[in-house]
Order: C-alpha cells, then sequence, then structure tokens
C-alpha cells in the first residue's frame, strides 16, 4: 500500500516550457487535491476533484490545469511554466463520507523551479 | 487578514517541556485539521476534530467552535517532536470543501 505518490520528486523549467506533475494514490479515496507551498505563506489550494470526471478550482488556479480521467490519478499541468510558479507542489487525497472530506494524506511533494 | 492565524511561528523548548501552539480562525469550519510536516518535508494529518477534545500519545488537540479557536498541546515533549505544525480549517462551499490553511508553527525541541 503505497499511499499517495507524485512523480516526479524534482524539476527544473525554462519559463515557457510545459509539464506535467502526476499524483497516484492505491487508497480508493474520492477526493483529490493538489496544493502550492511557498516560502512565508501556507498552503494554498490550485486545483481540486471530488470525484473521477470532476475538476474544480481552489484559491490559486491560474496557470494551471488538471484532469482526472481515472479515480486513482489527478494530473497537474503547466501550458507555460513562469518563474512565480516556482514552489514545492503537494498532493493529497481523502475518503468521504455523506460529502464530506476527512483525513487528508499526503504525497511526498514534488520540488519545481522554473528559471 | 488570514482566515487561519497561528501563534507562535516559533517556538524552541528543552526536552520534556509541555508545549501549546494556537490556532484561531475568523470563519465558518465544518471541522479542523492538525498537520506536522517534518523537516523532510512530507505531511502527516494528526488529527482532525469538529469539537471537544482529541488525545492521540503525547499529543492533545482541543476545539471551541464558540470562541473559534483551536490548541495543539504536545506533553514530555523530544526532540524528534521538531517539526513545523500546521493548522488547516475545512470550509464548506455548496457541499465541497475545502481546506484553509495557516501558515504553521516552527517547533525546535532542543536535548
Amino acid at each position: 500500500n503505497a499511499g499517495v505518490t507524485q512523480t516526479p520528486k524534482f524539476r527544473v523549467l525554462k519559463t515557457g516550457q510545459s509539464m506535467t506533475l502526476l499524483c497516484a494514490q492505491d487508497m480508493n479515496h474520492e477526493y483529490m487535491y493538489w496544493y502550492r507551498q511557498d516560502p512565508g505563506m501556507g498552503l494554498r489550494l490550485i486545483h481540486y476533484s471530488v470525484g473521477e470526471g470532476t475538476t474544480a478550482k481552489g484559491e490559486v488556479p491560474d496557470g494551471y490545469n488538471v484532469s482526472r480521467l481515472k479515480k486513482q490519478n489527478f494530473l497537474l499541468g503547466l501550458e507555460s511554466a513562469a518563474p512565480s510558479q516556482t514552489s514545492v507542489y503537494f498532493c493529497a487525497s481523502s475518503f468521504e463520507i455523506g460529502g464530506s472530506s476527512y483525513e487528508q494524506y499526503f504525497g511526498p511533494g514534488t520540488r519545481l523551479t522554473v528559471t | 487578514k488570514n482566515e487561519v492565524e497561528q501563534s507562535p511561528q516559533n517556538l524552541t523548548a528543552q526536552e520534556g517541556e509541555f508545549i501549546t501552539i494556537n490556532c484561531s480562525y475568523s470563519v465558518g469550519i465544518s471541522a479542523l485539521h492538525w498537520l506536522q510536516q517534518h523537516p523532510g518535508g512530507g505531511i502527516v494529518s494528526l488529527f482532525m476534530l469538529s469539537s471537544g477534545k482529541k488525545k492521540h500519545g503525547r499529543l492533545i488537540a482541543t476545539i471551541n467552535i464558540q470562541e473559534k479557536h483551536s490548541s495543539l498541546h504536545i506533553t514530555a515533549s523530544h526532540p524528534r517532536d521538531s517539526a513545523v505544525y500546521i493548522c488547516a480549517v475545512i470550509k464548506t462551499r455548496g457541499g465541497s470543501e475545502k481546506l484553509v490553511f495557516g501558515k504553521g508553527t516552527k517547533l525546535t525541541v532542543n536535548p
């Protein structure tokens, strides 16, 4: 049982390049989330999904797109990377009961640098 | 003003001391999380609570919904407790729940 995994762990991009971050969970969780963590700021929600085929915007969605084609995977895409997207990205998942989410399980993080 | 405020920002303690970290929030919530982020970066959920008190080992979390305040206590602190402790609240909007995070409290426990 691997929990929540993220690929890759580190990446350096040049401005304008694109990339996709992959999050996978093997706990059959309905809810999945993408966060970014920047120095001096708390974790901020980028996008989230409440089930396969659904996505919704979080607090800081601009410059990112997501897809949840399979229940166990949640992809975060950067179409044209900018230096402001240099951050540590965390994926999380949680189960839900009656429409409420519960304890969130976090992946190990992806450190992205955009030069 | 942030919706979730933690205090103190930094805390240094000697091994064995009793530690309290505070979290105040300004919005209506359905529940509150306490998370621990290790020096290596990994994040672990410690508690989720919506009322009263929860205890796990040396960790105790309390919440007062009327006062919009929660505390995380660590009894008999140990250097391995050194980490960033993060408070997060669940704001319910239209049936989908989102976490709003505090900036964290960095705890250092010296031997």
